[in-house]
């Protein structure tokens, strides 16, 4: 098993720029996840999928964050326009169903808009 | 409202045993998690509590007491590699949703 991956790793961008995150959940797992990771927020949940449909999107922080997810391998996370202040790790993650399976984590990406 | 409390940072030496404290007050409960994650890493599972009490795992132990809103985390024979950050995180009623907490980031000294 692959895990889950994250593409890109790194991400430097230019204020004002789109940039899009992508993940690949763990194949059987029903359930995606992005968070972010900053070192005053901590991490923070911004949206999951269940089925690759959407069910809580309450903590996208604004309209210039969206995320789909068209087929259940795969996912994207998309910031336009990005600003300084979204520089953070962002975490995609996958479950099945059933309360007592944690989270699978994928490497994460760390993005920096300069 | 969601509240999970935990300490910032702990010191602790190597080969001591160590424990890190998590309360919560969450609108729902479907069991607590901890995460272990290392610098520049990604989170990775090391517990679940859904019932009251301990739950043993090699050098590491979790307690719950769902009445009391608390949990903690008990580490054994400390390692030098033990040194990470430490993830309190509540599972909301709809068994998809994990609430985190800051986290509380152990150093481990010689």
């Amino acid at each position: 098993d692959a895990g889950v991956i994250q593409s890109p790793r790194h991400e430097v961008t230019e204020m004002g720029q789109e940039v899009t995150l992508r993940c690949k959940p763990i194949s059987g797992h029903d359930y995606l996840f992005w968070y972010r990771q900053t070192m005053m927020r901590g991490l923070e949940l911004l949206i999951y999928f269940n089925n690759n449909v959407p069910i809580d999107d309450s903590g996208m922080p604004e309209d210039r964050f969206s995320a789909k997810m068209p087929n259940a391998s795969f996912s994207t996370l998309k910031i336009q326009p990005s600003e300084p202040r979204d520089s953070a790790v962002y975490f995609c993650a996958s479950k099945r169903t059933g309360a007592n399976y944690g989270y699978t984590f994928g490497s994460g990406t760390r993005l920096t808009v300069v | 409202g969601q509240n999970i409390d935990q300490p910032t940072e702990m010191t602790a030496t190597e080969g001591a045993i160590v424990q890190i404290n998590c309360t919560y007050q969450t609108s729902g409960f479907n069991g607590l998690f901890w995460y272990q994650q290392h610098a520049g890493e990604a989170p990775t599972f090391l517990s679940y509590n859904v019932l009251d009490g301990l739950e043993e795992k090699g050098r590491f132990s979790s307690f719950l007491s769902r009445s009391k809103g608390y949990s903690y985390l008990l580490l054994k024979e400390l390692q030098m590699k033990d040194s990470a950050s430490y993830l309190c995180a509540v599972m909301d009623n709809q068994g998809g949703k994990l609430i985190f907490g800051q986290g509380t980031e152990l150093s481990v000294k010689p």
